[in-house]
Protein backbone atom coordinates (compact mmCIF):
# COMPACT_ATOMS: atom_id res chain seq x y z
CA UNK A 1 0.00 0.00 0.00
CA UNK A 2 1.10 3.52 -0.20
CA UNK A 3 1.81 5.19 2.96
CA UNK A 4 4.14 8.19 3.81
CA UNK A 5 5.24 9.67 7.02
CA UNK A 6 7.11 12.76 8.14
CA UNK A 7 7.59 14.32 11.45
CA UNK A 8 5.03 16.99 12.18
CA UNK A 9 7.22 20.07 13.29
CA UNK A 10 10.76 21.45 13.21
CA UNK A 11 11.99 24.32 14.59
CA UNK A 12 15.13 26.15 13.35
CA UNK A 13 17.19 29.34 14.13
CA UNK A 14 17.62 31.77 11.40
CA UNK A 15 21.19 30.72 9.15
CA UNK A 16 21.24 27.15 10.41
CA UNK A 17 20.57 23.82 8.49
CA UNK A 18 17.32 22.75 8.25
CA UNK A 19 16.43 18.84 8.17
CA UNK A 20 13.20 17.11 6.74
CA UNK A 21 12.44 13.48 6.90
CA UNK A 22 9.93 11.48 5.26
CA UNK A 23 9.66 7.55 4.83
CA UNK A 24 7.54 5.73 2.29
CA UNK A 25 6.37 2.24 2.38
CA UNK A 26 5.68 1.21 -1.45
CA UNK A 27 9.39 0.64 -3.46
CA UNK A 28 7.62 0.73 -6.30
CA UNK A 29 7.49 4.64 -6.61
CA UNK A 30 9.17 6.16 -9.25
CA UNK A 31 9.77 9.80 -8.61
CA UNK A 32 9.79 11.60 -5.46
CA UNK A 33 8.39 15.35 -4.40
CA UNK A 34 9.24 18.14 -2.01
CA UNK A 35 6.77 20.77 -2.14
CA UNK A 36 6.24 23.87 0.02
CA UNK A 37 2.97 25.48 1.48
CA UNK A 38 2.68 28.49 3.14
CA UNK A 39 0.07 29.81 5.01
CA UNK A 40 -3.44 30.01 2.67
CA UNK A 41 -1.73 29.06 -0.22
CA UNK A 42 -1.00 25.85 -2.58
CA UNK A 43 1.74 24.44 -3.47
CA UNK A 44 5.32 24.95 -4.68
CA UNK A 45 6.55 22.35 -5.60
CA UNK A 46 11.00 22.86 -4.70
CA UNK A 47 12.52 20.03 -6.06
CA UNK A 48 12.03 16.41 -7.20
CA UNK A 49 14.28 13.11 -7.34
CA UNK A 50 13.81 10.27 -9.67
CA UNK A 51 13.90 6.44 -7.94
CA UNK A 52 17.40 5.85 -8.94
CA UNK A 53 19.39 8.66 -7.78
CA UNK A 54 20.75 8.60 -4.44
CA UNK A 55 21.39 12.82 -4.36
CA UNK A 56 20.01 16.00 -5.90
CA UNK A 57 21.18 19.57 -5.17
CA UNK A 58 19.71 22.40 -6.49
CA UNK A 59 21.14 25.96 -4.53
CA UNK A 60 20.38 25.57 -1.12
CA UNK A 61 18.48 22.51 -1.40
CA UNK A 62 19.77 18.80 -0.70
CA UNK A 63 17.70 16.14 -1.35
CA UNK A 64 19.15 12.49 -0.08
CA UNK A 65 16.91 9.53 -0.90
CA UNK A 66 17.96 6.21 0.56
CA UNK A 67 16.16 3.29 -1.33
CA UNK A 68 16.95 0.69 0.69
CA UNK A 69 15.66 2.32 3.91
CA UNK A 70 12.84 3.92 1.62
CA UNK A 71 13.91 7.49 3.52
CA UNK A 72 14.01 10.91 1.73
CA UNK A 73 15.66 13.97 3.13
CA UNK A 74 15.00 17.39 2.29
CA UNK A 75 18.45 19.71 3.70
CA UNK A 76 17.52 23.42 4.00
CA UNK A 77 21.03 25.49 4.01
CA UNK A 78 21.11 28.65 5.68
CA UNK A 79 17.57 28.63 6.56
CA UNK A 80 15.47 31.76 6.48
CA UNK A 81 12.39 33.14 8.05
CA UNK A 82 11.10 32.87 4.66
CA UNK A 83 11.80 29.27 4.62
CA UNK A 84 9.24 28.69 7.02
CA UNK A 85 6.37 26.93 5.35
CA UNK A 86 4.38 23.27 5.59
CA UNK A 87 6.90 21.01 3.46
CA UNK A 88 4.98 17.85 1.77
CA UNK A 89 7.37 14.87 0.27
CA UNK A 90 5.01 13.24 -2.24
CA UNK A 91 5.73 10.05 -4.33
CA UNK A 92 4.22 8.90 -7.44
CA UNK A 93 3.95 5.45 -9.05
CA UNK A 94 4.16 4.95 -12.49
CA UNK A 95 1.19 2.71 -13.13
CA UNK A 96 -2.44 3.75 -12.94
CA UNK A 97 -3.59 7.32 -12.58
CA UNK A 98 -0.13 8.62 -11.73
CA UNK A 99 -1.65 11.04 -9.07
CA UNK A 100 0.37 12.18 -6.03
CA UNK A 101 0.60 10.21 -2.88
CA UNK A 102 1.35 13.28 -0.30
CA UNK A 103 2.96 12.78 3.32
CA UNK A 104 0.85 14.65 6.74
CA UNK A 105 3.69 17.47 6.01
CA UNK A 106 6.47 19.21 7.99
CA UNK A 107 5.83 22.97 10.00
CA UNK A 108 9.24 24.77 9.75
CA UNK A 109 9.50 27.23 12.08
CA UNK A 110 12.56 29.39 11.62
CA UNK A 111 13.49 31.75 14.37
CA UNK A 112 15.22 34.89 13.80
CA UNK B 1 5.90 28.50 -17.67
CA UNK B 2 3.46 26.05 -16.28
CA UNK B 3 0.94 27.75 -14.21
CA UNK B 4 -2.37 27.04 -12.58
CA UNK B 5 -5.06 28.66 -11.47
CA UNK B 6 -7.94 28.16 -9.74
CA UNK B 7 -11.18 30.47 -9.29
CA UNK B 8 -12.81 30.97 -6.89
CA UNK B 9 -9.51 31.73 -4.22
CA UNK B 10 -12.68 31.70 -1.49
CA UNK B 11 -16.36 31.02 -1.39
CA UNK B 12 -18.57 31.11 1.40
CA UNK B 13 -22.40 29.78 0.85
CA UNK B 14 -24.90 28.58 2.62
CA UNK B 15 -25.70 24.90 3.20
CA UNK B 16 -27.66 23.48 0.34
CA UNK B 17 -26.34 25.39 -2.51
CA UNK B 18 -23.80 24.14 -5.48
CA UNK B 19 -20.40 25.35 -6.20
CA UNK B 20 -18.17 25.41 -9.07
CA UNK B 21 -14.07 25.58 -8.97
CA UNK B 22 -12.71 26.26 -12.03
CA UNK B 23 -8.96 25.21 -12.55
CA UNK B 24 -6.90 26.36 -15.33
CA UNK B 25 -3.89 25.68 -17.23
CA UNK B 26 -2.49 29.03 -18.26
CA UNK B 27 0.18 28.37 -20.60
CA UNK B 28 0.79 24.74 -21.27
CA UNK B 29 -2.17 21.58 -22.04
CA UNK B 30 -3.05 19.43 -19.32
CA UNK B 31 -4.70 16.10 -20.42
CA UNK B 32 -5.04 14.81 -16.91
CA UNK B 33 -6.22 17.13 -13.87
CA UNK B 34 -6.01 15.85 -9.99
CA UNK B 35 -8.40 17.29 -7.35
CA UNK B 36 -7.22 17.27 -4.12
CA UNK B 37 -9.14 18.30 -0.58
CA UNK B 38 -7.23 19.41 1.99
CA UNK B 39 -8.98 20.00 6.14
CA UNK B 40 -7.21 22.26 8.36
CA UNK B 41 -3.62 20.87 9.31
CA UNK B 42 -4.00 17.94 7.26
CA UNK B 43 -2.08 16.40 3.99
CA UNK B 44 -3.38 16.91 0.54
CA UNK B 45 -6.34 13.69 -0.02
CA UNK B 46 -6.76 12.75 -3.72
CA UNK B 47 -10.41 12.86 -4.42
CA UNK B 48 -10.33 12.35 -7.91
CA UNK B 49 -8.65 12.12 -11.37
CA UNK B 50 -10.34 14.46 -14.43
CA UNK B 51 -8.99 13.87 -18.03
CA UNK B 52 -10.04 15.53 -20.74
CA UNK B 53 -13.12 14.30 -22.90
CA UNK B 54 -13.83 11.49 -20.60
CA UNK B 55 -15.45 10.38 -17.06
CA UNK B 56 -13.45 11.43 -14.23
CA UNK B 57 -12.02 8.43 -11.66
CA UNK B 58 -12.87 9.06 -8.10
CA UNK B 59 -10.85 7.86 -5.04
CA UNK B 60 -12.85 5.56 -2.95
CA UNK B 61 -14.84 7.16 -0.33
CA UNK B 62 -15.78 10.24 -2.70
CA UNK B 63 -19.38 10.73 -4.03
CA UNK B 64 -19.42 11.04 -7.33
CA UNK B 65 -22.86 12.69 -7.37
CA UNK B 66 -21.77 15.65 -4.73
CA UNK B 67 -18.48 16.13 -6.92
CA UNK B 68 -19.39 16.66 -10.43
CA UNK B 69 -15.78 16.89 -12.00
CA UNK B 70 -16.02 18.42 -16.01
CA UNK B 71 -12.63 18.46 -17.94
CA UNK B 72 -14.26 19.85 -21.12
CA UNK B 73 -10.77 21.02 -22.61
CA UNK B 74 -7.71 20.53 -22.10
CA UNK B 75 -7.20 24.06 -20.38
CA UNK B 76 -10.15 24.16 -17.88
CA UNK B 77 -11.46 21.66 -15.33
CA UNK B 78 -14.13 22.30 -12.65
CA UNK B 79 -15.31 20.96 -9.55
CA UNK B 80 -18.96 21.33 -8.75
CA UNK B 81 -19.68 20.62 -5.08
CA UNK B 82 -23.70 19.72 -5.09
CA UNK B 83 -25.50 20.59 -2.02
CA UNK B 84 -22.81 21.68 0.01
CA UNK B 85 -22.88 21.02 3.85
CA UNK B 86 -21.13 22.50 6.73
CA UNK B 87 -18.64 19.49 6.06
CA UNK B 88 -17.48 20.17 2.57
CA UNK B 89 -16.26 22.91 3.78
CA UNK B 90 -11.89 22.43 3.12
CA UNK B 91 -9.15 23.90 1.03
CA UNK B 92 -9.56 22.42 -2.48
CA UNK B 93 -7.01 22.04 -4.97
CA UNK B 94 -6.66 20.84 -7.93
CA UNK B 95 -3.14 19.79 -10.05
CA UNK B 96 -2.43 19.84 -13.80
CA UNK B 97 -0.54 17.36 -15.56
CA UNK B 98 2.12 18.79 -18.68
CA UNK B 99 0.51 16.87 -21.74
CA UNK B 100 3.51 14.72 -23.38
CA UNK B 101 7.22 15.35 -23.37
CA UNK B 102 8.05 16.22 -19.81
CA UNK B 103 10.22 12.99 -19.00
CA UNK B 104 9.23 13.82 -14.96
CA UNK B 105 5.99 13.74 -15.45
CA UNK B 106 5.27 16.91 -13.02
CA UNK B 107 2.33 18.02 -11.45
CA UNK B 108 1.90 22.12 -11.24
CA UNK B 109 -1.15 23.18 -8.76
CA UNK B 110 -3.19 25.79 -8.63
CA UNK B 111 -3.15 28.28 -5.35
CA UNK B 112 -6.25 26.37 -3.79
CA UNK B 113 -9.99 27.65 -3.12
CA UNK B 114 -11.29 27.89 0.22
CA UNK B 115 -14.86 26.86 0.63
CA UNK B 116 -16.51 27.10 3.40
CA UNK B 117 -20.15 26.44 4.08
CA UNK B 118 -22.86 27.89 6.56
Amino acid sequence: GEDVEQSLFLSVREGDSSVINCTYTDSSSTYLYWYKQEPGAGLQLLTYIFSNMDMKQDQRLTVLLNKKDKHLSLRIADTQTGDSAIYFCAERFDTGRRALTFGSGTRLQVQP
Amino acid sequence: GAVVSQHPSWVICKSGTSVKIECRSLDFQATTMFWYRQFPKQSLMLMATSNEGSKATYEQGVEKDKFLINHASLTLSTLTVTSAHPEDSSFYICSARLAGGFSTDTQYFGPGTRLTVL
